[in-house]
């Protein structure tokens, strides 16, 4: 199985601030990486797929880059409604696999 | 727009199996692939396995034995089933479109989650 690894699993950050995630997995991947963002009590959210392409609707201040096995997520400006837990997600091979999530809380 | 919900037994005993559906409206289930993950209370998310719109499946080695999807085209509607459940079972299950854009499936669309408690 292709392990996920997310860093950090916690971060605390300003409305304003810039927010960086990073995602690592255990073997290449080409680009077959996606991005959710869950809130509590919601199902997850999609919001990059193929490691760069922004989901329709999806803020621009999101974006996603990386390639193989390193990728990163980052939010440009974060805003009051990006409290969230983020995940990624590898579809390159089954089992599908996730990150263990970075949960991203108001400093 | 495109909407799923699941619907279920929300209390299932040790051994015995757990079945949930999985309802599509706004799209036809034999034009996409679809999917389930699974959530434990305060943990992260499990891919299960997923159904394409021919009917064949593919499952998480870890639950292999035990699972089955399948697909209700005069319905509308996908299925789960995991037999011989335990409490390492109890989770928020998510059905979800699995779809196919740039060469890459993902998730795009998801229910709002049912959940499933195992005891007795």
């Amino acid at each position: 199985d292709i392990q996920m690894t997310q860093s950090p699993s916690s971060l605390s950050a300003s409305v304003g601030d810039r927010v960086t995630i990073t995602c690592r997995a255990s073997q290449s991947i080409g680009n077959y990486l996606n991005w959710y963002q869950q809130k509590p009590g919601k199902a997850p959210k999609l919001l990059i797929y193929a490691a760069s392409s922004l989901q329709s609707g999806v803020p621009s201040r999101f974006s996603g880059t990386g390639s193989g096995t390193d990728f990163t997520l980052t939010i440009s400006s974060l805003q009051a409604e990006d409290f969230a837990t983020y995940y990624c997600q590898q579809g390159y091979s089954t089992p599908l696999t996730f990150g263990g999530g970075t949960t991203v809380e108001i400093k | 727009q495109v909407q799923l919900q699941e619907s279920g037994p929300g209390l299932v005993k040790p051994s015995e199996t757990l079945s949930l559906i999985c309802t599509v409206s706004g799209a036809s289930i034999s034009s996409y692939y679809w999917t389930w993950i699974r959530q434990p209370a305060g943990t992260g998310l499990e891919w299960i396995g997923h159904i394409y719109n021919s009917g064949s499946t593919n499952y998480n080695p870890s639950l292999r034995s035990r699972v089955t999807m399948s697909l209700d085209t005069s319905k509308n509607h996908f299925s789960l089933k995991l037999t011989s459940v335990t409490a390492a079972d109890t989770a928020l299950y998510y059905c979800a479109r699995y779809h196919l854009t740039s060469n890459v499936l993902h998730m795009d669309v998801w229910g709002k989650g049912s959940t499933v408690t195992v005891s007795s």
